[in-house]
């Protein structure tokens, strides 16, 4: 079956910088998305990596390793509007989206 | 900047009852998804429209689930009866088509509470 795995809850300091790690095992890899989702609202989209490497966008990079199956976030200086849930989705060999449960990440002060 | 529109935002009904969800996507997006989401678990797709074609309606339940895109433009998704386990996130994501280069972009979300 396809299978997606991240951390349920992580909590961090701001200011601080926080990895928020992603296996997955699906039928097929043709880029892998995140998404960031605040409470009660819609996801919206961070970053997409189809090749291995880092992709650095402002405070948030993603890494990807196919061959291991492996992606990471890495959000810098937090801030307390970083407190949310970042979901982890791979687009298989069909094309369709296979999603995360989702990390829910706690920033303290 | 472009955005996906749902309405209504909430809705509480009581069970059996019936319900119905729209979304109106970008504009020129030509894919169209809808999701249900319950707390704490990601996005489960329950259709996938290519233009006004069902491409992927495999985890719709069709008992009582219904959705269309008539024009391939704006979409409804219909419940009919509502069960308690109904009550969820349903968004509305929309695309500019399937590549695996395409993001999906969502809507607000409607929050359906099933009494």
């Amino acid at each position: 079956g396809q299978n997606i795995d991240q951390p349920t809850e992580m909590t961090a300091t701001e200011g601080a910088i926080v990895q928020i790690n992603c296996t997955y095992q699906t039928s097929g890899f043709n880029g892998l998305f995140w998404y960031q989702q605040h409470a009660g609202e819609a996801p919206t989209f961070l970053s997409y990596n189809v090749l291995d490497g880092l992709e650095e966008k402002g405070r948030f990079s993603s890494f990807l390793s196919r061959s291991k199956g492996y992606s990471y976030l890495l959000l810098k200086e937090l801030q307390m509007k970083d407190s949310a849930s970042y979901l982890c989705a791979v687009r298989d060999s069909n094309y369709q989206l296979i999603w995360g449960a989702g990390t829910k990440l706690i920033i303290k002060p | 900047e472009a955005e996906v529109a749902q309405s209504p935002r909430y809705k509480i009904t009581e069970k059996s009852q019936a319900v119905a969800f729209w979304c109106d996507p970008i504009s020129g997006h030509a894919t169209l998804y809808w999701y249900r989401q319950i707390l704490g678990q990601g996005p489960e797709l329950l259709v996938q429209f290519q233009d006004e074609s069902v491409v992927d309606d495999s985890q719709l339940p069709k008992d009582r689930f219904s959705a269309e895109r008539l024009k391939g433009v704006d979409s409804t998704l219909k419940i009919q009866p509502a069960e308690l386990g109904d009550s969820a996130m349903y968004l509305c994501a929309s695309s500019p088509g399937t590549s695996h280069t395409d993001t999906q972009y969502f809507g607000p979300g409607t929050r359906l509470t099933v009494l």
